[in-house]
């Protein structure tokens, strides 16, 4: 049982590039989330998805794509770099709530850097 | 003024003492409260959910007061493995979950 693992660990690409993150849990969980993480901030989230097929914006959604098409897998896209999005990005899943929050499970993270 | 404020620290503290983080949130109708802990460069991972009533795990003591808008934690006989970062994680209803930007604990022998 793997939990919740991203790919890649790390990454560095040029401003105007794109690339893709891919996060994969095993949990069966329904929710998955996108978070990034900046130094003096808490984490922020990006976008999140309630179930297969499903998307939602977050908190800083701009410059960024998901995509949710098997449940166990959730993409984060960047389709053309910044040098703002330089970031800790992690993914999380957790299990459907009924209203109250129930514990996200965090991945180790992907460390990106655009220069 | 953010959603959720913490002390970023660091707290330096030899081993064994007590210490405690305070965390003040903003929206009064927030419903559920918790604790994260985030080692250096890992994942944060669940510490432990702040009850109305309060919770106990071990050492570790988590309280809400509502009518001022913090909870806290404290962590008593203070052990070099505590040293870690811990999140405040406010749920103000539905996905809108908001993460402190954490406080930094340094634990000493």
């Amino acid at each position: 049982n793997a939990g919740v693992t991203q790919t890649p660990k790390f990454r560095v690409l040029k401003t105007g590039q794109s690339m893709t993150l891919l996060c994969a849990q095993d949990m069966n969980h329904e929710y998955m989330y996108w978070y990034r993480q900046d130094p003096g901030m808490g984490l922020r989230l990006i976008h999140y998805s309630v179930g297969e097929g499903t998307t939602a914006k977050g908190e800083v959604p701009d410059g960024y794509n998901v995509s949710r098409l098997k449940k166990q897998n959730f993409l984060l896209g960047l389709e053309s770099a910044a040098p703002s999005q330089t970031s800790v990005y992690f993914c999380a899943s957790s299990r459907a709530t009924s209203g109250t929050f129930n514990e996200q499970y965090f991945g180790p993270g992907t460390r990106l850097t655009v220069t | 003024r953010k959603e959720v404020e913490q002390d970023p620290g660091p707290f330096n503290v030899p081993e064994g003492a007590t210490v405690a983080f305070n965390c003040t949130y903003s929206n009064s109708a927030s419903q559920s409260f918790f604790w994260y802990r985030q080692d250096c460069r890992k994942e944060p991972k669940l510490l432990m959910s702040v009850y109305s009533s309060g919770n106990e795990d071990g050492r570790f003591t988590a309280q809400l007061n509502r009518a001022s808008q913090y909870i806290s934690l404290l962590i008593r006989d203070s052990k070099l493995s505590d040293s870690a970062t811990y999140l405040c994680v406010v749920n103000p209803g539905g996905f809108k979950t908001i993460f402190g930007a954490g406080t930094r604990l340094f634990v000493k022998a």
